[in-house]
């Protein structure tokens, strides 16, 4: 059982570049999430979704975009990179829309912006 | 908003000792509580999640509290180990809006030695 399944685990990007973020998840959840974690600044939530077709914002989501057209993956895609969007980025899923279940976390995505 | 304090940011301790974590919250209308472990470079692992109508979850050396009236939780953990050491952080899941959002502390960090 693979879990929670993030790529790339490190990415440079220069400023102004595009890239997408991959989470997929095989234990059939519905609530699907992104966090970036910061120094200092804990977990913030980005991008969260409840079903395929079905997203809406976070705390922070900015310079950030989601799609879910199957209940499986969720990308996080950066429109044009900044460096303040350095961070490490999560992709966690849960059972159930309203985190009644345990949420479970990829191992992340260290991204940096030059 | 909800806000969720970790109180001590660090904690170092020798092996063997019965030790308790301690995570605070504004908002005492919490839906459920949990706990996870972060290892270095590796996502957040899921320990405890105390329903809002539970007092304790226990598994085993790990037994979580919650005080709703108090805006307390606590993370006990008997007989630490060395493997023990990770950075654990508590979430409150806050039911204000028809969904759900997990408001994360900024978590404790362990260090036990041998």
């Amino acid at each position: 059982n693979a879990g929670v399944t993030q790529t790339p685990k490190f990415q440079v990007l220069k400023t102004g570049q595009s890239m997408t973020l991959q989470c997929a998840q095989d234990m059939n959840h519905e609530y699907m999430s992104w966090y970036r974690q910061d120094p200092g600044m804990g977990l913030r939530l980005i991008h969260y979704s409840v079903g395929a077709g079905i997203t809406d914002q976070g705390e922070v989501p900015n310079g950030y975009n989601v799609s879910r057209s199957t209940t499986e993956d969720f990308p996080l895609r950066l429109l044009s990179a900044a460096p303040s969007q350095t961070s490490v980025y999560f992709c966690a899923s849960s059972y159930t829309q309203g985190l009644e279940s345990p949420l479970h976390f990829g191992n992340g995505t260290r991204l940096t912006v030059t | 908003k909800q806000e969720v304090t970790q109180i001590p940011a660090a904690l170092s301790v020798p092996e063997g000792e019965n030790l308790v974590l301690n995570c605070s919250f504004t908002d005492s209308a919490i839906y459920n509580l949990q706990w996870f472990r972060q290892d270095p470079g590796k996502g957040l692992t899921s320990l405890l999640l105390i329903q809002s109508s539970q007092r304790e979850q226990t598994s085993g050396r790990l037994n979580a509290s919650l005080d709703k009236s108090s805006g307390r939780s606590t993370l006990y953990i008997a007989a630490s180990q060395p493997g023990d050491s990770a950075t654990y952080l508590c979430a409150a899941l806050d039911r204000g809006s028809t969904l759900g959002r997990l408001y994360f502390g900024r978590g404790t960090q362990l260090t036990v030695w041998p």
